[in-house]
C-alpha cells in the first residue's frame, strides 16, 4: 500500500463545476504540499500545509492531522485549470512523499 | 528572482554518450534535488544535496552522478545510460533551513531519450 493515497485517479469535469481532489497518508509528516504539474512537465508549488486551511484565488486546501486527510478544492472551474494535481507528504526534512496524481481535464 | 532553471530541455544521446544536465537557482536555497520522473508517475527523489554537500542519496546507479559545484549551481553527470533511463529529470531547490518550512521550487525539467 502507498504510504500516500490520491483520489480520484482522473476527473473530468464541466468548466464552472466545484472540484475536490482527496489526499490520505499513512504516516507522520510534518507538512503536506500540493502540488500541480502541466503537459510539458513543469511542476508549481501550490501549498504547503501543516494544520488548517490555505486559500490562494479560486484553490482552497484543507488538512485534518488526526484524519490524516487533506482535500485539495477548485472553485469556479476553468480549462486551463486542467493538469496533474499531486499530493506529496513531507516525512523528514528535504524528502517528499508522493502520490500518484490525479488527471483533472476541465471541458469548456 | 524565483525561478530555477534548467539546461537542456530536450536531450538525446547514445548509450556511451557522456553528458550532463545543469540547473541554476538564485533564490539563496540552501538544499537543492534531482527527481527522475517517468511518464505518467510522480517524481522519484534521485539526490539531494544542503549546503553543497550530498546529504541523500536513493540508491541511484552509479552512471548518474550528481555535483553541486556552489550553493547556485547543480550538475547531473550522465554516463553509459541505458534506454530504460530515459525520463524527465526534474530539478527542485528549497530554504533548506531544516527548522522551518521547505517548499520545493521546481525548475521545468529536461527531458532525456537514450537511444
Amino acid at each position: 500500500k502507498n504510504e500516500v493515497e490520491q483520489s480520484p485517479q482522473n476527473l473530468t469535469a464541466q468548466e464552472g463545476e466545484f472540484i475536490t481532489i482527496n489526499c490520505s497518508y499513512s504516516v507522520g509528516i510534518s507538512a503536506l504540499h500540493w502540488l500541480q504539474q502541466h503537459p510539458g512537465g513543469g511542476i508549481v508549488s501550490l501549498f504547503m500545509l501543516s494544520s488548517g486551511k490555505k486559500k490562494h484565488g479560486r484553490l482552497i486546501a484543507t488538512i485534518n492531522i488526526q484524519e490524516k486527510h487533506s482535500s485539495l478544492h477548485i472553485t469556479a472551474s476553468h480549462p486551463r485549470d486542467s493538469a496533474v494535481y499531486i499530493c506529496a507528504v513531507e516525512k523528514g526534512a528535504q524528502k517528499l512523499v508522493f502520490g500518484q496524481g490525479t488527471r483533472l481535464t476541465i471541458n469548456p | 528572482d524565483t525561478e530555477v532553471t534548467q539546461t537542456p530541455k530536450h536531450l538525446v544521446m547514445g548509450m556511451t554518450n557522456k553528458k550532463s544536465l545543469k540547473c541554476e537557482q538564485h533564490m539563496g536555497h540552501r538544499a537543492m534535488y534531482w527527481y527522475k520522473q517517468k511518464a505518467k508517475k510522480p517524481p522519484e527523489l534521485m539526490f539531494v544535496y544542503s549546503y553543497e554537500k550530498l546529504s541523500i542519496n536513493e540508491s541511484v546507479p552509479s552512471r548518474f552522478s550528481p555535483e553541486c559545484p556552489n550553493s547556485s549551481l547543480l550538475n547531473l553527470h550522465l554516463h553509459a545510460l541505458q534506454p530504460e533511463d530515459s525520463a524527465l529529470y526534474l530539478c527542485a531547490s528549497s530554504p533548506g533551513d531544516e527548522s522551518s518550512y521547505n517548499e520545493q521550487f521546481f525548475g521545468p525539467g529536461t527531458r532525456l531519450t537514450v537511444l
